[in-house]
């Protein structure tokens, strides 16, 4: 079956410029993750949707960094007014429920800010 | 924080078994132990997990100590296709239940 899908595969932005990213979760998953993946680093947690509301969002890094999720399915990050350091691989999972084990992740959007 | 510590990296041989060690010496009651291994330029990918006991997949196996502070990975014929970067979490099933990277193994298998 599907898996979990992002667009675009690849992004390449000026600083300053907004962005944003996509995430088709996997068909009747209510829970959706965000993460992103720095350079040389390790997988880095920024926010948790259960349904439409987001109940952790304790990994946003700054006010520059939001997400919603529409219909308890496609979820958007966005970033505003981009930043080199913010050049990454933002990961989007989802899982069946909040009390399921797996998460599958998707492929990831890798984001270059010049 | 992560809460776990692993080997930076290890290597094995092909067709052998390939045990990777991950200690969690401050792991709680309600917290279990999870991994997941990243391919090269692929999102994460869930092997297995366990709380106490020890476990079995068609992937792999976990082997938990009884005092819970550490565990073992074992990935019974390592092929080519495992070298990948493994992880070892420690997962509270708290509201959110997202998942804590630390650095992993890389591990290399070796034709």
């Amino acid at each position: 079956g599907a898996g979990v899908s992002q667009s675009p595969s690849n992004k390449v932005t000026e600083k300053g410029k907004d962005v944003e990213l996509r995430c088709d979760p996997i068909s009747g998953h209510t829970a959706l993750y965000w993460y992103r993946q720095s350079l040389g680093q390790g997988l880095e947690f920024l926010i948790y949707f259960q349904g439409n509301s987001a109940p952790d969002k304790s990994g946003l890094p700054s006010d520059r960094f939001s997400a919603e999720r529409t219909g308890g399915s496609v979820s958007t990050l966005t970033i505003q007014r981009t930043q080199q350091e913010d050049s990454a691989v933002y990961l989007c999972a989802s899982q069946a429920g909040p009390l399921y084990n797996e998460q599958f992740f998707g492929p990831g959007t890798r984001l270059t800010v010049l | 924080d992560a809460k776990t510590t692993q080997p930076t990296s290890m290597d094995c041989a092909e067709g052998r078994a390939a045990n990777l060690p991950c200690n969690h010496s401050t792991i709680s009651g309600n917290e279990y132990v999870y991994w997941y291994r990243q391919i090269h330029s692929q999102g994460p990918q869930y092997i297995i997990h366990g709380l106490k006991n020890n476990e079995t997949n068609e992937m792999a196996s976990l082997i938990i100590t009884e005092d819970r502070k550490s565990s073992t990975l074992i990935l019974p014929h390592a092929t080519l296709r495992d070298t990948a970067v493994y992880y070892c979490i420690v997962r509270l099933r708290d509201s959110s239940y997202k998942l804590i990277f630390g650095s992993g193994t890389r591990l290399l298998v070796r034709p």
